[in-house]
């Protein structure tokens, strides 16, 4: 069955340093997203991505925060200038419309 | 806000009683989904209910919506010890999803 993929699982990265991450949607999907999940707390939409434009973005997605698609096949958030408070996990999702979205297993960043 | 907001916090019980989750969200949806997380862990979908609809299973799992109440409960049933992990409800509105803060049961062996 076809997944949603992440790298890398687990990225350590200094305050202040940009940091990128990865996902592989599924391959005929059509629609992306980003979530965080700070540790213990709820998952919190970032951003969605449809026809190589963000479609909507919540108040957490800064100007530290971009997306891209810089392949058919790649789908990539960066954070420009990481804070202490950037450390969470960050899931990818996709899907091919109104449905169901398809998680990755998620990046861990921890900002030191 | 559309979030979705699960009740109870922390449900213990345990294994082969039935498990209950409740949520509550205050906008229009197109549809709601039920996603389970284990600990330290991705999220797995688990089961989604559009508006039209009022009740949907999936093996052990049965799902109710209320847009009346816009309210929705996830059944578990028979519990496993294996069914420990928390439990998240997403409303989702024409591809925006918001996700409540979640459920977290342990079914105790």
């Amino acid at each position: 069955e076809p997944e949603v993929t992440q790298t890398p699982s687990h990225q350590v990265t200094q305050m202040g340093q940009e940091v990128i991450l990865r996902c592989v949607p599924i391959s005929n999907h059509l629609y992306f997203y980003w979530y965080r999940q700070i540790l213990g707390q709820k998952v919190e939409f970032l951003v969605s991505f449809y026809n190589n434009e963000i479609s909507e973005k919540s108040e957490i997605f800064d100007d530290q925060f971009s997306v891209e698609r810089p392949d058919g096949s790649n789908f990539t958030l960066k954070i420009r200038s990481t804070k202490l408070e950037d450390s969470a996990m960050y899931f990818c999702a996709s899907n091919q419309a109104a449905d169901t979205q398809y998680f990755g297993p998620g990046t861990r960043l921890t900002v030191l | 806000s559309q979030q979705g907001e699960e009740d109870p916090q922390a449900l213990s019980i345990q294994e082969g009683e039935n498990a209950t989750m409740n949520c509550s969200y205050k906008t229009s949806i197109n549809n709601l989904q039920w996603y389970r997380q284990n600990s330290g862990r991705g999220l797995v979908h688990l089961i989604l209910i559009r508006s039209n609809e009022r009740e949907k299973h999936s093996g052990r799992l049965r799902v109710t919506l209320d847009t009346s109440k816009k309210s929705s409960s996830l059944l578990i049933t028979a519990s496993r010890a294996a069914d420990t992990a928390s439990y998240f409800c997403a409303t989702d509105n024409n591809n925006d999803m918001r996700f409540g803060a979640g459920t977290r049961l342990t079914v105790k062996p």
